[in-house]
């Protein structure tokens, strides 16, 4: 079945330093998704891709889809504090419903 | 706007006991996806309800079953519980004309001694 991976599992910045997690699919994907978890929280929205080579901007986060449309990026410039929780994308194939997640990037960020 | 709701936040229940889990979705969306979540890991897809009917169901076993009722909201229903179940459970509504965008409730914890 489809699967969705995500490097890395962890990661510990200094606060200021650039911060990237990437996610790889099995197939191709419809579109792609992705969501911040705080500690203790429960996923939250950040942004949906959707057009082969798509690069979207939230301030200091840049989303990239990849051409073929099986893997994507997300970049966190000049970490804050803030930026602290699991960052997860999700894909989706076809038109199917169903929204397969990666197992999340957990990023630390130290003042 | 009330967002997601799900009750009850945490519960405790023993093996080969029967669990109900339930979900109201954000006001003006139709489809509810449920969720498990087990810890460090990244929410896995239980199946996802539109007009009352199961549309998508991910690989889990038929003792996870569900319902959507004429008001959109939701039942999560687990039986005879192994330990294996406990995680958090979370519902997430869309509504089907969004590209399946999903709002997440806060979870219902769920531990089987």
């Amino acid at each position: 079945g489809q699967q969705v991976m995500q490097i890395p599992q962890y990661q510990h910045v200094q606060e200021g330093e650039d911060f990237t997690t990437y996610c790889n699919s099995s197939t191709t994907l419809s579109n792609i998704q992705w969501y911040k978890q705080r500690p203790g929280g429960h996923p939250v929205f950040l942004i949906q891709l959707v057009k082969s080579g798509e690069v979207k901007k939230q301030k200091r986060l840049t989303f990239q889809f990849g051409e073929a449309k099986k893997n994507s990026s997300l970049h966190i410039t000049a970490t804050q504090t803030t930026d602290v929780g699991t960052y997860f994308c999700a894909g989706k194939s076809g038109n199917t419903g169903k929204l397969i997640f990666g197992q999340g990037t957990t990023l630390q960020v130290k003042p | 706007d009330a967002g997601v709701t799900q009750s009850p936040t945490h519960l405790i229940k023993t093996r080969g006991q029967q669990v109900t889990l339930r979900c109201s979705p954000k006001s003006g969306h139709d489809t509810v996806s449920w969720y498990q979540q087990a810890l460090g890991q990244g929410p896995q897809f239980i199946f996802q309800y539109y007009e009352e009917e199961e549309r998508q169901r991910g690989n889990f076993p038929d003792r996870f079953s569900g319902h959507q009722f004429p008001n959109y909201s939701s039942e999560l229903n687990v039986n005879a519980l192994l330990l294996g179940d406990s995680a958090l459970y979370l519902c997430a509504s869309s509504f089907r004309g969004q590209g399946n965008i999903q709002y997440f409730g806060a979870g219902t914890r769920l531990s089987v001694l």
